[in-house]
């Protein structure tokens, strides 16, 4: 099955910082999602990213505070802005590499925000 | 928009007992329902899957029911282990073109040896 590698895959921040989070896909996909899960809770999706597109953010994220890019269709990298010590959490890239709509994950990025 | 109700929030079972997660879901254009395992400090992992179309699948130890009508869903996991020991998601979604995975709250999973 298809791989999907972040980095990093923790950091320690600095409030205030921005910090951008790279997601690879070892295959072409359409669309690949970012999720936050903070410290013992479940998976909130934070926005779907489509290569070509403006990524669509779900309610509750905005872009101002998390910046998506998606140049091809194998990357997209999440940036976490002006960081706050509620952003530590880990973030974790998606993607149907199957084409039958089952999610990968990544191994995720756990971010600690001081 | 849809959203997932998954209880209960932790299972504590003795092994070679049987355990059940229930889902609810809210979106009656839900038509795929994944569980994922999640262990401790590691990835979400698919282990079972069922689409609209059908009502119960099974994987060796591990079964899956859905009941459209109430819109609720349920993981099944028999004689169970201790390396079954996890967090445990439900999620849903609508497929198609948008395809985003909604998941549940998570169910703690003890199994005492």
């Amino acid at each position: 099955s298809a791989v999907i590698s972040q980095k990093p895959s923790r950091d320690i921040c600095q409030r205030g910082t921005s910090l951008t989070i790279q997601c690879q896909v070892d295959s072409q996909v359409t669309m690949m999602f970012w999720y936050r899960q903070q410290p013992g809770q479940s998976l909130t999706l934070i926005a779907t990213a489509n290569q070509g597109s403006e990524a669509t953010y779900e309610s509750g994220f905005v872009i101002d505070k998390f910046p998506i890019s998606r140049p091809n269709l194998t990357f997209s990298t999440l940036t976490v802005s002006n960081m706050s010590p509620e952003d530590s959490s880990i973030y974790l890239c998606s993607a149907d590499t199957s084409g039958a709509n089952v999610l990968t994950f990544g191994a995720g990025s756990r971010l600690t925000v001081l | 928009g849809e959203n997932v109700e998954q209880h209960p929030s932790t299972l504590s079972v003795q092994e070679g007992d049987s355990a059940v997660i229930k889902c609810t879901y809210s979106d009656s254009a839900s038509n795929y329902f994944p569980w994922y395992k999640q262990e401790l400090g590691k990835r979400p992992q698919l282990i079972i899957d069922i689409r609209s179309n059908v009502g119960e699948k099974k994987d060796q130890r591990i079964a899956v029911t859905l009941n459209k009508t109430a819109k609720h869903f349920s993981l099944h996991i028999t004689e169970t282990q201790p390396e079954d020991s996890a967090v445990y998601f439900c999620a849903a979604s609508t497929g198609g073109a948008t395809n985003k995975l909604i998941f549940g709250t998570g169910t703690l999973l003890a199994v005492q040896p």
